[in-house]
């Protein structure tokens, strides 16, 4: 069983739709993340929820929005996208929020 | 500048040679993170470090708080090592906040 799933791990749309991309972890932990790998192969943290909550939101705009519906699930929802939205977008999750961090596959985002 | 600087950026080598992989860092930590990217894209958490030095398999990192320096040294290297190896670091202001560094390229040749 994958500790951390993500879907989908492909997707190609086009400027200005509203796309989800899911997360599930199965090892029990409390806390969440999102990831974003630009075309520079550069990591950046969205997200990161803990017990649920919101911690933290870096320079995301609002377009981008966590969902969580239960400690093992932390959907990315986005809207109106935009082609710098283009991206690999990493889940990934830890036993607390000073742990060892377990990511998913990346979910490979194309916005033409 | 970035807050966590990586050295080299590329780096090639023969199998079998021993090779050291540099991360300094400008701001305030509370762990430092060693990660493995795959050509195929996937990522894994090799180390977390938050004092001292680690030691797994072949892999070893250390870290020297003072100096704001972390190293990964890989022994013995093998082909199935290449990967990019990115050097985070946990804020020590907000533990939930995470700098990365931009990677290390490594190509390790049969």
């Amino acid at each position: 069983d994958t500790a951390v799933s993500q879907t989908p791990k492909y997707l190609v749309t086009q400027m200005g739709n509203d796309k989800s991309i899911k997360c599930e972890q199965n090892l029990g932990h409390d806390t969440m993340y999102w990831y974003k790998q630009d075309s520079k192969k550069f990591l950046k943290i969205m997200f990161s929820y803990n017990n649920k909550e919101l911690i933290i939101n870096e320079t995301v705009p609002n377009r981008f929005s966590p969902k969580s519906p239960d400690k093992a699930h932390l959907n990315l929802h986005i809207n109106s996208l935009e082609l710098g939205d283009s991206a690999v977008y990493f889940c990934a999750s830890s036993a607390s929020s000073g742990n060892t961090i377990y990511f998913g596959e990346g979910s490979w985002l194309t916005v033409v | 500048k970035n807050e966590v600087e990586q050295s080299p950026q590329n780096l090639t080598a023969q199998e079998g040679e021993f090779i050291t992989i540099n991360c300094s860092y400008s701001v305030g930590i509370s762990a430092l993170h060693w990660l493995q990217q795959h050509p195929g894209g996937g990522i894994v958490s090799l180390f977390m470090l938050s004092s001292g030095k680690k030691k797994h398999g072949r892999l070893i990192a250390t870290i020297n708080i003072q100096e704001k320096h972390s190293s990964l040294h890989i022994t013995a290297s093998h082909p199935r090592d290449s990967a990019v190896y990115i050097c985070a670091v946990r804020s020590g202001y907000n533990n939930n906040d995470m700098r990365f560094g931009a990677g290390t390229r490594l190509t390790v040749k049969p």
